[in-house]
């Protein structure tokens, strides 16, 4: 099936620890994105690749660092720079910059 | 401050009746605004849009309706279900360059059975 795959669903971290998300898709889709959610918030944008090998800083990049070496891949890692990581990740993507955008289910990341 | 914005953070109704989620835009240059819906613990989907040389488009139950003089978008349901019961949110963009989505705080619609 085509689509959006977001791995793991539920993380739990150390503070200190760096941590990365998966995002991973076969829609044959230019661009993908991270975005944050808090609770009660909107979605805040991280980071976002319109192309392989390269990708540009969101709103909220501060701690966060991403590689985009495929087209099906767009992995974020939260850094411990990152200093309120507990949140709600979503990855999503469009056929170019500015269409439709498809949403992965989420990765909801704890820092302990 | 944020772009797009909302002015009902929650909005409560009865099954059967009618909804109205409404939305406010700031950036004269979008051109292309989108509903989506987001269900408790999963990534948004896809309602409907419309373009700015519309200003009523309607869908399945669902309507939207934009007006540039004010810059404001709103989403109606019709004979709302508690399967419509979700946090909704509008997001505006431009075509024709790397203008990136950007989305509204979402309204949060609660249906009573």
């Amino acid at each position: 099936d085509g689509g959006i795959t977001q791995s793991p669903k539920y993380l739990f971290r150390k503070e200190g620890q760096n941590v990365t998300l998966s995002c991973e898709q076969n829609l044959n889709h230019d661009a993908m994105y991270w975005y944050r959610q808090d609770p009660g918030q909107g979605l805040r944008l991280i980071y976002y690749s319109q192309i392989v090998n390269d990708f540009q800083k969101g709103d909220i990049a501060e701690g966060y660092s991403v590689s985009r070496e495929k087209k099906e891949s767009f992995p974020l890692t939260v850094t411990s720079a990152q200093k309120n990581p507990t949140a709600f990740y979503l990855c999503a993507t469009s056929w170019g910059a500015t269409g439709e955008l498809f949403f992965g289910e989420g990765s909801r990341l704890t820092v302990l | 401050g944020e772009s797009v914005g909302l002015h009902l953070p929650t909005l409560s109704v009865q099954e059967g009746d009618n909804s109205i989620i409404n939305c406010a835009y700031s950036n004269s240059a979008s051109d292309y605004f989108i509903w989506y819906k987001q269900e408790s613990g999963k990534g948004p989907q896809f309602i409907i849009d419309i373009r700015s040389n519309m200003d009523k488009r309607q869908g399945q139950r669902v309507t939207v309706l934009l007006n540039k003089t004010v810059k404001h978008l709103s989403l109606q349901i019709a004979a709302t279900q508690p399967g419509d019961s979700a946090v909704y949110f509008c997001a505006e963009t431009a075509s024709g360059g790397s203008y990136i989505p950007t989305f509204g705080r979402g309204t949060s619609l609660i249906v009573h059975p």
